[in-house]
């Protein structure tokens, strides 16, 4: 079976701080992985998605970015964290094809202070 | 463009209670449906889909009709229970097209 994984479950950073969210997806081959942000009490904002290794689409221009070193990982990255960056930030892989469904990692809570 | 736009909560119901939370949608084409559920602190979690019109999905107790005619896909349950407390999103997507539009969710909250 399918399995999603986030890494670190909470994360209190500075602001001006860098910043390394990995998601990784076990069970499956060449999935297409999301990046989404919920802010408190709001729902789901896309930030960035890929098909395939080092194929990024990015939703929002913002200070964050993304990257697929392997067909498995999905990495989210700042240089300089802002206040708003804080959030809870989900991971999500979908098979492709006909069976579409996206299913969602256990996310990252990340408070910037 | 594409969205979804669903009632906003909370909504705060009995145990027992008869649930409905309405999602209506926007869209060019025809997309699957789907309702995601989120508990405290955790990921979305797919609750049930539907993949064309007059398709039925259905899970848990959950009922979701796909209704082409009126662009909506109102989630219901007969009677909730305490632990289907949680925010429920309404979602769509089309075949191929790398892209979820979601809703803005909507908590439930369900009293003993």
């Amino acid at each position: 079976s399918q399995t999603i994984h986030q890494w670190p479950a909470t994360l209190v950073q500075p602001v001006g701080s860098p910043l390394s969210l990995e998601c990784t997806v076990e069970g499956t081959s060449n999935p297409n992985l999301y990046w989404y942000r919920q802010a408190a009490g709001r729902g789901l904002q896309l930030l960035f998605y890929s098909v395939g290794i080092g194929q990024i689409s990015s939703e929002v221009p913002q200070n964050l970015s993304a990257s697929r070193p392997q067909d498995r990982q999905f990495i989210l990255s700042s240089k300089k964290l802002l206040l708003s960056d804080s959030g809870f930030y989900l991971c999500a892989w979908e098979r492709g094809g006909r069976d579409y469904e996206q299913y969602f990692g256990p996310g990252t809570r990340l408070t910037v202070t | 463009g594409d969205s979804v736009t669903q009632m906003e909560g909370p909504v705060t119901l009995s145990e027992e209670a008869f649930l409905t939370i309405n999602c209506t949608y926007t869209a060019t084409g025809y997309p699957s449906l789907f309702w995601y559920v989120q508990y405290p602190g955790e990921g979305l979690q797919l609750l049930l889909k539907a993949t064309k019109a007059d398709d039925k999905g259905s899970n848990k107790g959950f009922e979701a009709t796909y209704r082409k005619e009126t662009t909506s896909f109102h989630l219901e349950k007969g009677s909730v229970q305490v632990s289907d407390s949680a925010v429920y999103f309404c979602a769509l997507s089309f075949y191929n097209f790398n892209k979820f539009y979601f809703g803005s969710g909507t908590k439930l909250n369900v009293k003993p």
